[in-house]
């Protein structure tokens, strides 16, 4: 079955790096996501990777995959209190072109 | 190029009462697709439609919930005789014809219903 899970709380100074952890259980996802979501808005992609990934860096994001332990973790370099927001990470599987996504981590940032 | 659009963006209903909800898609954009973000959870899909067909509605309840996407017109998601368990934030997501590539859904800003 389909299951995306995530820690819930995450808390960093400005400046500092975060990284967000994310679990899933389908061997056979062959996208991962991460999307942000801001408060009373709807999410946007941040960015994605592919299963025969390793890593993908995109500006201050750093997303690595362990497929082995299918592990999927979003670094975000020099954290900014405009990165506070709700993190959900998402999984869609070979040919299939809805998602799943975990409960989502909510990254504070203090100043 | 405008977003995905929905609206409204809040609806309050009664027990029992209908609720409508309605998603215009990206200019261009030929998929729709549902997901329901209860409190505190992450979101779940209900339904994806492509112009005038449901292709799965594997994540819709049984009953009571029905979509649809027009040849003209917004897509909609109808709940008939709401109850307080479907309080929740309703999201439509858009991507554009083709294979259905699953990096290029985007989403709405949402309707946040709630029963009482």
């Amino acid at each position: 079955g389909e299951d995306v899970e995530q820690s819930l709380f995450l808390s960093v100074r400005e400046g500092d790096s975060s990284v967000i952890n994310c679990t899933y259980t389908d061997s056979s996802s062959t996208y991962l996501y991460w999307y942000k979501q801001e408060p009373g808005a709807g999410l946007q992609l941040l960015t994605y990777i592919f299963s025969n990934m390793d890593m993908k860096q995109d500006q201050r994001l750093t997303v690595l995959l362990n497929k082995k332990d299918k592990h999927l973790s979003l670094r975000i370099a020099d954290t900014q209190t405009g990165d506070s927001a709700i993190y959900f990470c998402a999984e869609s599987l070979s040919g299939y072109s809805t998602l799943t996504f975990g409960k989502g981590t909510m990254l504070l940032v203090s100043p | 190029n405008a977003g995905v659009m929905q609206n409204p963006r809040h609806l309050v209903r009664r027990r029992g009462q209908e609720a409508r909800l309605r998603c215009s898609p990206m200019k261009g954009h030929s998929h729709v697709y549902w997901y329901r973000q209860l409190p505190e959870e992450g979101l779940k899909f209900m339904v994806y439609l492509q112009k005038e067909n449901i292709i799965d509605e594997s994540g819709m309840p049984k009953e009571r919930f029905s979509a649809e996407f027009p040849k003209e017109g917004p897509s909609i998601l109808r709940i008939q005789q709401v109850v307080r368990g479907d309080s929740a934030a309703y999201f439509c997501a858009s991507s554009p014809p083709g294979q259905g590539s699953p990096y290029e859904q985007y989403f709405g800003p949402g309707t946040r219903l709630t029963v009482t």
